[in-house]
């Protein structure tokens, strides 16, 4: 079965240093793996997908398939980066299995 | 991007009745869409698949008889929680992939209580 982990529930760092959510992922097939993003008072939204190797508002993530992780880094947190972050996989057609969260609180 | 709304926003119902959340895609058509349901500090979890003419399929552990869903057109999909009882007080929402599945476009969700 497919399963995500999240093992933080709350991360705070200070503005400017270097910020890790971690994600760990447990799936038998060929993962696919995305985080969200939810700011205060929005609605969830893509962050960035690992297929697209992409860096999105300066985080990056990338697929260790050894380690079965997809962590999210950023080396320079800014405030407004504070907000909920949900690592996810995706199974099936197109559903999406989320982890529990990580809410991260980027301190002045 | 594209834009998935909820109505309502909140709602408040006595136990025993039925209440009816509604999720529209505004600006292009899903033939899929997903519900998710999320409890305080928990992860969203999904529900079921709302498919555009034909029955949703849903996930394991979810009644399908209490959480009924219609997905009346290309850009509507509305799921009635009915006889609702204080467990399924919870947010509700709702999302829409686009074309080719590439990325799912989320609602602002619906927060339901239930008294």
């Amino acid at each position: 079965a497919q399963r995500v982990t999240q093992p933080e529930k709350l991360l705070s760092v200070f503005k400017g240093a270097p910020v890790e959510l971690k994600c760990n992922y447990s799936y038998s097939g060929s993962p696919e793996l995305f985080w969200y993003v939810q700011y205060s008072r929005q609605r969830l939204q893509l962050l960035l997908r690992h297929i697209s190797r992409e860096s999105i508002k300066g985080f990056t993530a990338d697929l260790n398939k050894g380690e079965t992780s997809f962590h999210l880094k950023k080396p320079f947190a800014q405030e407004e980066d504070s907000a909920m972050y949900y690592c996810a996989l995706r199974h099936g057609a197109n559903n999406l299995f989320f982890g529990t969260g990580t809410r991260l609180t980027v301190i002045p | 991007g594209a834009v998935v709304s909820q109505h309502p926003s909140w709602v408040i119902c006595k136990s025993g009745t039925s209440v009816k959340i509604e999720c529209r895609s505004l600006d292009f058509q899903a033939t899929t869409m997903f519900w998710y349901r999320q409890f305080p500090k928990q992860s969203l979890m999904l529900m079921a698949t709302s498919n555009e003419g034909s029955k949703a399929t849903y996930e394991q552990g979810v009644e399908k008889d209490k959480f009924l869903i219609n997905h009346a057109s290309l850009t509507l999909s509305t799921l009635t929680v009915t006889s609702a009882h204080p467990e399924d007080s919870s947010f509700y929402i709702c999302s829409a992939p686009t074309d080719g599945m590439n990325e799912q476009f989320f609602g602002p969700g619906t927060r339901l209580t239930v008294l």
